[in-house]
């Protein structure tokens, strides 16, 4: 069955420190990833995404991830946090085959402490 | 450029009662999504359209939730009876197509059945 897998429910981290994001996927077809930020009470917005070519994207607001094909894994990364990061992370993957539909995974919450 | 928008934001309602929710997505995108997104949890597809036919609603509980598209422009999901299971965020997105594309949400409604 496919499935999209944040492993951390929640994640503390202090300001000025790097940011991981775990995202583990499993899917038959080739697929596409994407990485979107939830603020409290706002929409999805896009920080970044993988269609093909080279395996390590940059997004906005500093953030960048890794696809790796042989773990099934697009990570997220951001080298040093700001207060302003705090927010619900969501990793989503679809496939070329499944007509834009798109999969999410259960999110991510960011707290930065100062 | 304009992005999705929907209305409204907010709606509280009585369990039994109805409710619909409006959405109008970016100018010239073909693709239309309706996501239910729970607390805690990410986003669930719903229904997604292809200019004003209907793609993909195998998850959307028909015996109570509606959705439609007139002119393959705006789109309202509709709720009748809501249940308290219902309370959640009705997110809206839409995409230039059903490719590999990036979706773009609208900020959401969120519903409290009572």
């Amino acid at each position: 069955a496919q499935s999209v897998t944040q492993p951390d429910i929640h994640i503390t981290v202090s300001e000025g420190a790097s940011l991981e994001l775990r995202c583990n996927y499993s899917y038959g077809a080739t697929p596409y990833l994407f990485w979107y930020v939830q603020s409290p009470g706002q929409g999805l917005q896009l920080l970044l995404k993988y269609f093909s070519g080279d395996t390590l994207v940059q997004g906005i607001k500093g953030f960048e991830a890794e696809f790796k094909r042989s773990q099934s894994s697009f990570n997220l990364r951001k080298p040093s946090v700001h207060w302003s990061d705090a927010a619900e992370y969501f990793c989503a993957v679809g496939t070329t085959d499944s007509w834009g539909k798109l999969q999410f995974g259960a999110g991510t919450q960011v707290v930065v402490t100062p | 450029e304009a992005g999705v928008a929907q209305s409204p934001r907010y709606k509280i309602i009585e369990k039994r009662q109805s409710v619909a929710f409006w959405c109008n997505p970016i100018s010239g995108h073909a693709t239309l999504y309706w996501y239910q997104q729970i607390l805690g949890q990410g986003p669930k597809l719903l229904i997604q359209f292809q200019n004003n036919g209907v793609v993909d609603d195998s998850q959307l509980p028909k015996d109570r939730f509606s959705a439609e598209r007139l002119k393959g422009v705006d789109s309202t999901l509709k709720i009748q009876p809501a249940k308290l299971e219902d309370s959640a965020v009705y997110l809206c997105a839409s995409s230039p197509g059903t490719g590999a594309y990036e979706q773009y949400f609208g900020p959401g409604t969120r519903l409290t059945v009572t």
